[in-house]
């Protein structure tokens, strides 16, 4: 079983809609959560941290559930933008600040 | 915010020759630094993590001999790839942590990696 495991998608969805993605960790000791957005060719970058209360930036909303060791992302009003591949990101729980990346979910937005 | 350099962006090299790829962190201090590769349409696989001033530790799986890493000063990590092979072209990426950041102390900031093809 994969560490992290994500949809790999695509989700082609239109201007406006809102969209889902779900990721799954394995190893119960993770503490820190990250939702990342790689574009074609490029490193990662931060979307957003994921907290245990859940989280809102903007149009993008962050759950998680330690229970069931899920994480999600909600993205409203969907930007041509917003297309990209969006990599779920665990800490590995120890005490080395590695991160373990899901093979990321690729959204494009069509007009 | 902190930023990470990654130099060069891109290489083609010919296969049996050595090539290093250098990380810097520009406005802040790093003891640790990442590396990882990315095959196309894969994830980041952390390959090793490299600690200033001692050895780099490896993944499983990751050739130290390979994979040298050197960690001279707070701010620079070098990963040299020796006699590459073309099994060995790959999305190189490097990524540090700020130990002052005001944000989650393990967010990691990301170099613009090195995409490496041996011919």
């Amino acid at each position: 079983r994969k560490e992290v495991e994500q949809d790999p998608g695509p989700f082609n969805v239109p201007e406006g809609a809102t969209v889902a993605f779900n990721c799954t960790y394995s190893n119960s000791a993770s503490q820190s959560f990250f939702w990342y957005r790689q574009d074609c060719r490029k490193e990662p970058k931060l979307l957003m941290s994921v907290y245990s209360s859940g989280n809102e930036d903007g149009r993008f909303t962050a759950q998680l559930n330690r229970a069931s060791q899920y994480i999600s992302l909600l993205i409203r009003d969907s930007k041509l933008s917003d297309s990209a591949t969006y990599l779920c990101v665990v800490n590995r729980g120890d005490s080395s600040y590695k991160l373990i990346f899901g093979s990321g979910t690729r959204l494009l937005v069509r007009p | 915010g902190a930023v990470v350099s990654q130099h060069p962006s891109r290489v083609i090299c010919k296969s049996g020759t050595s090539v290093k790829i250098e990380c810097r962190s520009l406005d802040f201090q790093a003891t640790t630094m990442f590396w990882y590769r990315q095959f196309p349409k894969q994830s980041l696989m952390l390959m090793a993590t490299s600690n200033e001033g001692s050895k780099a530790t490896y993944e499983q799986g990751v050739e130290k001999d390979k994979f040298l890493i050197n960690h001279a000063s707070l701010t620079l990590s070098t990963l040299t790839v020796t006699s590459a092979h073309p099994e060995d072209s790959s999305f190189y990426i490097c990524s540090a942590r700020d130990p002052v950041s005001t944000t989650s102390n393990t967010e990691a900031f990301f170099g613009q990696g090195t995409r490496l093809t041996v011919v």
